[in-house]
């Protein structure tokens, strides 16, 4: 049960894109099609940007995306905004467990 | 309004307990897993248990098997968390948290697996803090 890898770090600037990597093994990211990517502001309960790997919630932007090769998942965030500022992480659904990535925080210059 | 609100947080000392509750409303509990996730301060999200629709089922995070105890009450729609001989790495804000997965039957009936999409309804959290 160990944690998914994920840079601590990300900036961009406005209007800029920046990815989000999120490597695992072959037994979680790598094995199933379920990662998902969460959204935390401070202080506030984590929100659900993408599941299965590439699909977005209704009401979240589109300009949130994902995919996935082999054992890494990432989340693509365009034309940055202010209000992207916030920690990311990403998921991976297993039978029996679910991995969390370290977290990444995003910074909008 | 679909949401989760959970309470039972505190302050205990090292190696007592502490049960949490989370209180869901607005949407059908009983039709969904539940898990509970938590992050200590200044860290990222760690999921520490989650339990099947009927509570047939549960799983936990391998630093908490043998100490804390997740259950529900679908006539009361809620979920429980209770946390045995806790240590100060179990200071935490805790969200309970929902997870909207669909069975897969297999050809005898029963579920060959599941899919899964996020946990998409989270709490506001209840801070667990272990200290003496």
């Amino acid at each position: 049960q160990s944690a998914l890898t994920q840079p601590a770090s990300v900036s961009g600037s406005p209007g800029q894109s920046i990815t989000i990597s999120c490597t695992g093994t072959s037994s979680d990211v790598g094995g199933y099609n379920y990662v998902s990517w969460y959204q935390q502001h401070p202080g506030k309960a984590p929100k659900l940007m993408i599941y299965e790997v590439s699909n977005r919630p209704s009401g979240v932007s589109n300009r949130f995306s994902g995919s996935k090769s082999g054992n890494t998942a990432s989340l693509t965030i365009s034309g940055l905004q202010a209000e992207d500022e916030a920690d990311y992480y990403c998921s991976s659904y297993t039978s029996s467990s679910t991995l969390f990535g370290g977290g990444t925080k995003l910074t909008v210059l | 309004e679909v949401q989760l609100v959970e309470s039972g947080g505190g302050l205990v000392q090292p190696g007592g307990s502490l049960r949490l509750s989370c209180a869901a409303s607005g949407f059908t509990f009983s039709s969904y897993w539940m898990s509970w996730v938590r992050q200590a301060p200044g860290k990222g999200l760690e999921w520490v248990a989650n339990i099947k629709q009927d509570g047939s089922e549960k799983y936990y995070v391998d630093s908490v098997k043998g100490r804390f105890t997740i259950s529900r009450d679908n006539a009361k729609n809620s979920l429980y968390l209770q946390m045995n001989s806790l240590r100060a790495e179990d200071t935490a804000v805790y969200y309970c948290a929902r997870e909207d997965r669909i069975a897969v039957a297999d050809h005898m009936g029963g579920v060959a697996g599941y899919y899964y999409y996020g946990m998409d309804v989270w709490g506001q959290g209840t801070t667990v803090t272990v200290s003496s």
